[in-house]
């Protein structure tokens, strides 16, 4: 099966930029996402970047994506007490007529004012 | 307002119960799917649905069944059978399952998530 990894923790003080890290293992994958998670909440989509990119920004958040390292990271610039939540990671793999997306476990972003 | 919508919020089942969660979209959307999470750990895909009256089981579909007599609507039912049913559950859509063309590919798979339900066993 597809493994995509996080670390479940990062705290950072208000102002500060965020680092949220994710590792996958199939390359195959067509789009990845980052969603986040408030408490008691559904997933809320925050930002994409297909496979075949580097980097894409938009806004506060920029998204970063080696290949060949299969590593997927999520800055958020100007960290909020607002943005604190947990960060899901997700990778779609592309199915003979079904996408299935594999998500990782999570990073619980604590902001310290 | 377009969207997905999941009742109840919070839900209590007692031993050898069947409960039903509901899933309702008015996105227009094809493909529908649930999930459940665990503390730590990542989504799981329990069933999907692509289209109406078609069903296909996920990686824990064993105690859970799904009706999807409607596009809109795609309820799943916790049964006795599901030994340990406590978990937050969250339904998806995406429009599409099946890629037209380049252009339109991102709109077609991604995933939109409704609020979830709580299931707490009594």
């Amino acid at each position: 099966g597809e493994d995509v990894e996080q670390s479940l923790f990062l705290s950072v003080r208000e102002g500060d930029s965020s680092v949220i890290n994710c590792t996958y293992t199939d390359s195959s994958s067509t789009y990845l996402y980052w969603y986040k998670q408030e408490p008691g909440a559904g997933l809320q989509l925050l930002t994409y970047i297909f496979s075949n990119m580097d980097m894409k920004q938009d806004q506060r958040l920029t998204v970063l994506l080696n290949k060949k390292d299969k590593h997927l990271s999520l800055r958020i610039a100007d960290t909020q007490t607002g943005d604190s939540a947990i960060y899901f990671c997700a990778e779609s793999i592309r199915g003979y007529n079904f996408n299935k997306f594999y998500f990782g476990s999570g990073t619980k972003l604590n902001v310290k004012p | 307002d377009g969207g997905i919508t999941q009742s109840p919020k919070y839900l209590f089942r007692k031993e050898g119960q069947n409960v039903t969660l509901s899933c309702e979209q008015n996105l227009n959307h094809d493909a529908m799917y649930w999930y459940r999470q665990d503390p730590g750990q990542g989504l799981r895909l329990i069933y999907y649905s692509q289209i109406v009256n078609d069903f296909q089981k996920g990686d824990i579909a064993e105690g859970y069944s799904v009706s999807r007599e409607k596009k809109e609507s795609f309820p799943l039912t916790v049964t006795s059978a599901q030994k340990n049913p406590t978990a937050f559950y969250l339904c998806a859509s995406s429009p599409h399952r099946v890629r037209k063309n380049r252009a339109r590919f991102l709109d077609q798979e991604t995933q939109y998530f409704g609020p979830g339900t709580r299931l707490l066993v009594l």
